[in-house]
């Protein structure tokens, strides 16, 4: 383990439902981050949290909304998803500005159907 | 706007080869510069990074090179060994700035 963890490692929803992605950090970091990972594409960055308040949000549908209670804990919020969400979903943390590097998560794998 | 270009797409290399991939950025206030490596299964792992007032960078069989004219940068993977195979990241990001840009990736392949 890298000293984040997600769960679910895999999670199968449908349109309609509502769902929690939970991500973990027992590392000191001060910030965390959501990242998607599809197919052949850079990994977008979703949200940004900087001791728990969120600084950046990348132009993301109101469907996602993540939560951050606090510098170790970070959750996304999934509810009417579309099939094209469906993607690797990885959260990462790093200490200070980021410069000394990400840690990422394993990531939970979500498929739309 | 994709602010890093990452490039081949994939690679196949032989055991013992030379494995190289390269980066391109636009923004010129983007001051370090790490590859990340990923396992199917897993996250991104960082391998190595750079900042811009080296040229070269040397960690055991894997060297940054860094051109900050040409604003390009390229990971050498030397002595290839089945084990590297993964995808590979490259990315750039600001010293003031939270947020990693990232390259589409690569996908090597070490065959024995």
């Amino acid at each position: 383990e890298t000293g984040v963890t997600q769960t679910p490692r895999h999670l199968v929803m449908g349109m309609t439902n509502k769902k929690s992605l939970k991500c973990e950090q027992h590392l000191g970091h001060n910030a965390m981050y959501w990242y998607k990972q599809s197919a052949k594409k850079p990994l977008e960055l979703m949200f940004v949290y900087n001791f728990k308040e969120q600084t950046e949000n990348n132009s993301v549908p109101s469907r996602f909304s993540p939560e951050c209670p606090n510098s170790s804990h970070l959750f996304l919020h999934l509810h009417t998803l579309q099939p094209e969400d469906s993607a690797l979903y990885l959260c990462a943390s790093s200490q200070d500005q980021g410069t000394y590097g990400y840690t990422f998560g394993s990531g939970t794998r979500l498929t739309v159907v | 706007q994709q602010q890093v270009k990452q490039s081949p797409q994939s690679l196949i290399v032989q055991k013992g080869g030379i494995s190289i991939i390269n980066c391109a950025y636009e923004n010129t206030a983007f001051d370090y510069f790490p590859w990340y490596q990923q396992f199917p299964g897993k996250g991104p792992a960082l391998l190595i990074a750079i900042r811009p007032d080296v040229s070269e960078k040397k960690e055991g069989r894997f060297t940054i090179s860094f051109n900050k004219s040409a604003k390009q940068f390229s990971l050498h993977i030397m002595d290839s060994q089945p084990g590297d195979s993964a995808t590979y990241f490259c990315a750039a990001s600001r010293a003031t700035d939270y947020k990693l840009s990232f390259g589409a990736g690569t996908t090597v392949t070490v065959r024995a």
